[in-house]
């Protein structure tokens, strides 16, 4: 099975700031990975498919990044509205979640 | 409006049964690979299974491997997840989930799941 981690599991960022996040598999999985965002009380929002492509809808300051094992979502220019938690998740093999980084308010 | 709605979650006791559904008006249902994810209280997401456009392709968290049934009925335009021999860790909101594209193979596809429901909650206890 692919194993998914995540770093760092949580941050404290102010609006405006430049926030990365990375995930890693235990295997090279191309580049099939996506990244979800989810708020509290709701289902996760897809927001990168395809290691770096865009989900219609989402705003151009998230951006994705990476191949085969080591991966980023960078979001630039931080909003009140991405205060969330982001899940990667690999899909090259099944599917496997990572546990989750969520970005906090500073 | 492409949306899924989840049924069928409920309170259960340890080694019973439930079955959820997951409807899905308003997009061409036949076409897209579907996904159970779940979400214990105050956990991470978890993907539990999956199942091809067709039906060929099932797949299968080992946590619920031997346990766990997934279906559809494309006709209804519905997917199914049999839940047997319930335990406590099974506890969890279970959302379903579509591919973003059509025609997808279950093993492998870059594409993501695009479309969530709201989850139907399960609570295993005695």
């Amino acid at each position: 099975d692919i194993q998914m981690t995540q770093s760092p599991s949580s941050l404290s960022a102010s609006v405006g700031d430049r926030v990365t996040i990375t995930c890693r598999a235990s295997q090279s999985i191309g580049s099939y990975l996506s990244w979800y965002q989810q708020k509290p009380g709701k289902a996760p929002k897809l927001l990168i498919f395809a290691a770096l492509s865009l989900q219609s809808g989402v705003p151009s300051r998230f951006s994705g990044s990476g191949s085969g094992t080591d991966f980023t979502l960078t979001i630039t220019n931080l909003q009140p509205e991405d205060f969330a938690t982001y899940y990667c998740q690999q899909s090259y093999n099944a599917r496997t979640f990572g546990p989750g980084t969520k970005v906090e308010i500073k | 409006e492409v949306r899924l709605v989840e049924s069928g979650g409920g309170l259960a006791q340890p080694g019973r049964s439930l079955r959820l559904s997951c409807a899905g008006p308003g997009f061409n249902f036949n076409d897209y690979g579907m996904h159970w994810v779940r979400q214990a209280p105050g956990k991470g997401l978890e993907w539990v299974s999956s199942i091809s456009w067709n039906s060929a392709g099932l797949v299968y968290a080992d946590s619920v491997k031997g346990r766990f049934t997934i279906s559809r009925d494309n006709a209804q335009n519905s997917l199914y997840l049999q839940m047997n021999n319930l335990r406590i860790e099974d506890t969890a909101l279970y959302y379903c989930a579509k591919d973003k594209l059509p025609l997808m193979t279950v093993t492998g596809s870059p594409y993501g799941m695009d479309v969530w429901g709201q989850g139907t909650t399960v609570i295993v206890a005695s």
